[in-house]
Order: structure tokens, then C-alpha cells, then sequence
């Protein structure tokens, strides 16, 4: 199984609501990331785990939060996002090491109203 | 430092065509260079990857040249087929955390 599951594939939000993304795993992967992708543009790095532990923040406004309960899952939780977060959210994982192989889920399209 | 220029940003090539991609680096840390490919409304999925030690690479119809005293590399597709339209972005990584995208670009294959 080398696929990484997101959900939900598309969320619609007020300013003033909170939301959580969530992926899952099962390849035994102990990194974890969250990039976000605006249209038509790569994706940016916004979070690391490594073992469960945050190990890389790229200076991410707080009304992200990221959360990892286990080895498997990976949540970003969302609170007064601004219209201009709207984007694709990625989540991937890989094995700890050098040159290692990222896998992608298919992403969260969030549309803030 | 932290970019990778990545060109050009849109190609359309003919069934059976070779499209080229190019990419640019400055950091001379870099040490680890993936392709992805993307389709719309999909997640990007690695394509073929090169480490600096080696010059070229390929893997079924992908090949990747690497010219480290460049600081370039490029990414050509033989025989492309309308299924490879899509969006190629080039990166390189540092450590095993850090990947730092190139800008895109969209192939389209003509039938």
C-alpha cells in the first residue's frame, strides 16, 4: 500500500469557522509534511514531523495547526482562515533518511468564503 | 539560494516528440534532485530522481541529465504520449526534509 489518503477532497469554510484537514498513512513512514499549493503554482513546504514530533515550521501563520496523534495521521487543524489561504492542501509522507522518496495524496481543495 | 528555476513554463509537443524540461540551481548543498509529475486535481507523484554523482539517468521513457558544474539539469521524455500531459515540476532537497519546488511546467501532447 503506498498511498496516502486525505480527507475531505474538498471543504468550503467561513472566516470564522474551524475545520480540520486529515491524512493517513500505512507504509511505516515516519515523516510526515503538509504543503500548500496555490493554482497554477508548486507546492510550498509548511510543516514537518519526524516521529511524531514537529521538526520544521516554514513560519506558518497560527491559524494553522498542525497536530500528529500518531505514526499513521496527520491533521491540520484550520480557524479565521482568510480567503487568500484558499488553495490545495497536500499532505505526504516518507521514510526518515537521506534522498528518500515522497508520497503525495491527492490533496484537500479548500475554498475559504 | 533556496530557488530552482524551472523552464519553460508551458510546451506543447506532437505525439511522439521529445519535450525538455529545464532546471537551475544555486545552492551548491542540494543533493538530491526528483522529478513529479502532476495531474489536475491529483497529488504530485515522483517521476524519476538523480543525486549529483551521476550524470544521467533514465528510467522507461525518462531520462534525466544532470550537469553538476552547471548547475543545471533536464528532464526529456522520448516517444511522449497524450497521457503525459500534465504538469512537470523539477526540485531538489538538501537533508531529507526540505524540498524546494520549481516553478512548473504544463506539457501538452498532441495526438
Amino acid at each position: 500500500d503506498t498511498e496516502v489518503t486525505q480527507t475531505p477532497k474538498h471543504l468550503v469554510m467561513g472566516m470564522t469557522n474551524k475545520k480540520s484537514l486529515k491524512c493517513e498513512q500505512h507504509m511505516g513512514h515516519r515523516a510526515m509534511y503538509w504543503y500548500k499549493q496555490k493554482a497554477k503554482k508548486p507546492p510550498e513546504l509548511m510543516f514537518v514531523y519526524s516521529y511524531e514530533k514537529l521538526s520544521i515550521n516554514e513560519s506558518v501563520p497560527s491559524r494553522f495547526s498542525p497536530e500528529c496523534p500518531n505514526s499513521s495521521l496527520l491533521n491540520l487543524h484550520l480557524h479565521a482562515l482568510q480567503p487568500e489561504d484558499s488553495a490545495l492542501y497536500l499532505c505526504a509522507s516518507s521514510q526518515l533518511g537521506m534522498n528518500t522518496e515522497a508520497f503525495f495524496g491527492q490533496g484537500t481543495r479548500l475554498t475559504v468564503v | 539560494q533556496q530557488q530552482v528555476k524551472q523552464s519553460p513554463q508551458s510546451l506543447i509537443v506532437q505525439k511522439g516528440g521529445i519535450p525538455i524540461i529545464n532546471c537551475a540551481y544555486e545552492n551548491t548543498a542540494f543533493d538530491y534532485f526528483p522529478w513529479y509529475q502532476q495531474f489536475p486535481g491529483k497529488g504530485p507523484a515522483l517521476l524519476i530522481a538523480i543525486r549529483p554523482d551521476v550524470s544521467e539517468k533514465k528510467e522507461g521513457r525518462f531520462t534525466i541529465s544532470f550537469n553538476k558544474s552547471a548547475k543545471q539539469f533536464s528532464l526529456h521524455i522520448m516517444d511522449s504520449q497524450p497521457g503525459d500531459s500534465a504538469t512537470y515540476f523539477c526540485a531538489a532537497s538538501y537533508g531529507f526534509q526540505k524540498l524546494v519546488f520549481g516553478t512548473g511546467t504544463r506539457l501538452l501532447v498532441s495526438p
